[in-house]
């Protein structure tokens, strides 16, 4: 069974603060990895995607990949009440998957003011 | 943009309804999924399809079907709806080109009584 595990939280940071967030996968074979951000209520939405190890930056947000040690992050800086929300983290294993993506069971952030 | 559409945003039916959730997108796109969300359990597939007419099982496939008869419109079919099958289900599309993830549309909420 492929799993990715993150930690459910609540993970409470202040407004401009940064926020980290874990994500570790069990299939050593995973190609892509993805974070999806979903707020209360809503459906998923990609916020970012890393392929190669090391970081990705886009904005606040940073992606750090490490697949030696089978774990991907995601950090948030300067973080806003607007990016409290549930981030999950997505893996795709590549090759004739179809695209299939396993996800962890998602981390709650909550910023305050 | 992927634009991923559902037929309802909210649903209630009764126990032994036959129930059918409609999903459409626009990018012609050849894979999509049927997922369920609940609290604590994460996201998890039930069924997902590669084109027209062909589906594979995913994780929790008991007592769901499903059509794509078109490939832009993708449909879960609750055989006889039973009130554990309540939930918020979650349609997506994969798309290829660019970055290889899913799109999702904005959910159903359903409710068996």
């Amino acid at each position: 069974q492929k799993e990715v595990e993150q930690n459910s939280g609540p993970l409470s940071v202040p407004e401009g603060a940064i926020a980290s967030l874990n994500c570790t996968y069990s299939d050593r074979g995973s190609q892509s990895f993805f974070w999806y951000r979903q707020y209360s209520g809503k459906s998923p939405e990609l916020i970012m995607f890393i392929y190669s190890n090391g970081d990705k930056e886009d904005g606040r947000f940073t992606a750090q990949l490490n697949k030696a040690s089978q774990y991907v992050s995601l950090l948030i800086r300067d973080s806003q009440p607007s990016d409290s929300a549930t981030y999950l983290c997505a893996v795709n294993a590549g090759g004739t998957s179809y695209g299939k993506l396993t996800f962890g069971q998602g981390t709650i952030l909550t910023v305050h003011p | 943009d992927v634009k991923v559409t559902q037929s309802s945003r909210y649903l209630v039916k009764r126990t032994g309804e036959k129930v059918f959730l409609e999903c459409v997108q626009d990018m012609d796109h050849e894979n999509m999924f049927w997922y369920r969300q609940d609290p604590g359990l994460g996201l998890r597939l039930i069924y997902f399809s590669y084109d027209v007419k062909m589906k594979e099982k995913g994780d929790i496939p008991e007592g769901y079907s499903v059509s794509r008869e078109k490939k832009e419109r993708f449909s879960l079919i609750l055989e006889s709806a039973s009130t554990n099958q309540t939930s918020m289900y979650l349609c997506a599309s994969r798309e290829l080109l660019g970055i290889d993830t899913q799109y999702f549309g904005p959910g159903t909420r359903l409710t068996v009584l």
